[in-house]
């Protein structure tokens, strides 16, 4: 199974800023996914992160307030941009391996006051 | 477009019981079904993963059932202990083209009380 990490693990921002949360997997995947997990909520898919290319958005979710890049096979970044406290959740990275079988990393926390 | 249900919203039990899960799902066209773990504030620990071509999987205490006819999975967990308190999510993917792509259902949360 792979092994993936996020930074930050949380953080507490101001509205109107943008963060960064940088995702890394310790072995080769054949897809990566970034999720929101909204307070007392299950998982929404943003994006697929494609790698060299522009990431594949869900309905609902735009480039521009969450860009995303994967400049290789194991590291991608989301940024959450001109935030609010609406953006205020848990986001998720993920990878899929054989089968599709996919692995989370341990989340961000972020907190938008 | 995938849909999952699962029931109950929130399980408390005594130490030592079994107990089931149930996830549902609309489109039955699926090749796998997931079950995960999730700590509070944590991330999601993969506990099963049931390809269509089987009917269940078993990881020590727990059992993984999958029947796509009916779009049903069950969870079975043996002899609960409290360390298995946490939310429990199935997770199905799409049919067609875009079945990488999971749809989460709300979850399970599990008490187990010592």
């Amino acid at each position: 199974s792979a092994v993936i990490s996020q930074k930050p693990s949380r953080d507490i921002c101001q509205r109107g800023t943008s963060l960064t949360i940088q995702c890394q997997v310790d072995s080769q995947v054949t897809m990566m996914f970034w999720y929101r997990q909204q307070p007392g909520q299950s998982l929404t898919l943003i994006a697929t992160a494609n790698q060299g290319s522009e990431a594949t958005y869900e309905s609902g979710f735009v480039i521009d307030k969450f860009p995303i890049s994967r400049p290789n096979l194991t590291f991608s970044t989301l940024t959450v941009s001109n935030m609010s406290p609406e953006d205020s959740s848990i986001y998720l990275c993920s990878g899929s391996g054989a089968y599709n079988e996919q692995f989370f990393g341990p989340g961000t926390r972020l907190t938008v006051l | 477009k995938q849909e999952v249900t699962q029931i109950p919203a929130a399980l408390s039990v005594p130490e030592g019981e079994n107990l089931v899960l149930n996830c549902s799902f609309t489109d039955s066209a699926i090749y796998n079904l997931q079950w995960f773990r999730q700590d509070p504030g944590k991330g999601l620990t993969s506990l099963l993963l049931i390809q269509s071509s089987q009917r269940e999987q078993t990881s020590g205490r727990l059992n993984a059932s999958l029947d796509k006819s009916s779009g049903r999975s069950t969870l079975y967990i043996a002899a609960s202990q409290p360390g298995d308190s946490a939310t429990y999510l199935c997770a199905a993917p799409n049919s067609g083209g875009s079945n990488y792509k999971l749809t989460f259902g709300k979850g399970t949360l599990l008490t187990v009380n010592p």
